[in-house]
């Protein structure tokens, strides 16, 4: 069965302090995997598409790396306004599903 | 107005009311989506929309009733809704439904009473 696992499910940071989000999935093909922002009362905000296996993509503070079973999410010194949930999306080869995780709801503290 | 909108923002309804959800994207893209989003649950695609053709429709209850009239204005009509349909319904739209990011709006927070 097709499905995403975020991890972890929180994540409390100090300002400045560096670290990951993991987004494992099964699918079978993969066609693209995504991540996006999403900030309490808006709709997510897409980051970063990857396709294939040893891909990186960075904007601002993240950077997003892809392996064949799981992608990271890396946040490098975060600020507060990082703060928001985080999530991972992976589109099958065939037909036009889309499957979402359930997302990592980070707060920075100042 | 820019990207994607959705009216209402916010919907309370009974569960014999008929409502309708409205979607309009002002990107040029040529597929659209909605989605539930459900505390604790994962984002579910509903229905998906390319060229204003149904090209998905995964398993949802007819009570649930998508229309596009054209390939920017998506409606989700709304009939005999029960409490468990209470959510924030999403509207994305995208280039194509290839691999594409997908643009999202703001959504509908619904709920039934």
């Amino acid at each position: 069965e097709d499905q995403v696992t975020q991890s972890p499910e929180a994540l409390r940071l100090q300002e400045g302090e560096s670290s990951s989000l993991n987004c494992s999935y099964t699918v079978s093909g993969l066609r693209g995997l995504f991540w996006y922002r999403q900030d309490p009362g808006k709709g997510p905000e897409f980051l970063f598409t990857l396709y294939s296996a040893g891909e990186e993509k960075e904007k601002e503070r993240l950077k997003a790396t892809l392996t064949k079973k799981e992608s990271f999410l890396h946040i490098t010194a975060p600020k507060p306004e990082d703060s928001a949930t985080y999530l991972c999306a992976v589109q099958a080869r065939t037909g036009n599903q889309f499957y979402f995780g359930t997302g990592t709801s980070l707060t920075v503290i100042p | 107005e820019t990207g994607v909108t959705q009216t209402p923002r916010h919907l309370v309804m009974g569960m014999t009311n008929k409502k309708s959800l409205k979607c309009e994207q002002h990107l040029g893209h040529n597929a659209m989506y909605w989605y539930k989003q459900s505390a604790k649950k994962p984002l579910e695609l509903m229905f998906v929309y390319s060229l204003e053709e149904r090209v998905e429709n995964n398993s949802v209850p007819s009570r649930f009733s998508p229309e596009c009239p054209n390939s920017s204005h998506l409606f989700l009509h709304l009939h005999t809704l029960q409490p468990e349909d209470s959510a924030l319904y999403l509207c994305a739209s995208s280039q194509d439904s290839g691999v594409a990011e997908q643009f999202f709006g703001p959504g509908t927070r619904l709920t039934v009473l």
